[in-house]
């Protein structure tokens, strides 16, 4: 599966949008792009998937280009709560039950009043 | 929506002890769960893939007599940490996926070895 690339950190304050961007250069035709939430002490949640164009959900947007080798996990008006560290994976379609989901670094996401 | 119930969420040993820990699939069956170790400032680590009614499948350089895994219903999944050290203390957590979008995770047991 293509490996994916995130920024280690971003800062951001209560109110404002936030955009995390991930690169997955090598994704394959069949591959969707699925983002995780955490937060500490806790494990993932699923929070949107999409395989291209415009995914939206009562969460977040994620948006992916025609070339689908990046994609954008857009979070409007950040809480307080919305820290924590989100990851970018890419998931193989169909049968996903048996398949392994490789975690790379995850974004940290840090949100101040 | 689906959840996976881990237990316990926390637990301290002594050294030399060994460990069980219980992943649970609540509402749904899982043919296969997933289990992952974290460190502290760090990502989700894949150790095995657990499957019903056979053997787990463990990532390159885990022990797998040292992280026994059995999965003997479609249910449950149980990771045990034999002969724990402290170098064995983290942050345990289990998945398996429930058939609709993304797959769900365990809350994670927290493990410390003294």
């Amino acid at each position: 599966l293509a490996k994916t690339t995130q920024p280690i950190s971003m800062d951001s304050y209560e109110g404002q949008e936030v955009n995390i961007t991930c690169s997955h250069n090598n994704i394959a035709t069949n591959d969707y792009i699925t983002w995780y939430q955490q937060f500490p002490s806790q494990g993932p949640r699923f929070i949107i998937q999409g395989y291209k164009t415009k995914v939206t959900n009562e969460v977040a947007s994620l948006f992916i280009p025609a070339d689908r080798k990046s994609s954008t996990l857009s979070l409007p008006r950040v809480s307080l709560s919305d820290t924590a560290v989100y990851y970018c994976l890419v998931v193989r379609g169909g049968n996903t039950g048996f398949q392994k989901l490789v975690f790379g670094t995850g974004t940290r996401l840090l949100v101040s009043p | 929506g689906a959840v996976v119930s881990q237990h316990p969420s926390w637990v301290i040993c002594k050294s030399g002890t060994s460990v069980k820990i219980e992943c649970r699939s609540l509402d749904f069956q899982a043919t296969t769960m997933f289990w992952y170790r974290q460190f502290p400032k760090q990502s989700l680590m894949l150790m095995a893939t657990s499957n019903e009614g056979s053997k787990a499948t463990y990532e390159q350089g885990v022990e797998k007599d040292k992280f026994l895994i059995n999965h003997a219903s479609l249910t449950l999944s149980t990771l045990t940490v034999t002969s724990a050290h402290p170098e064995d203390s983290s942050f345990y957590i289990c998945s398996a996926d429930p058939g609709a979008y993304g797959y769900t995770f365990g809350s994670g047991t927290r493990l410390t070895v003294v």
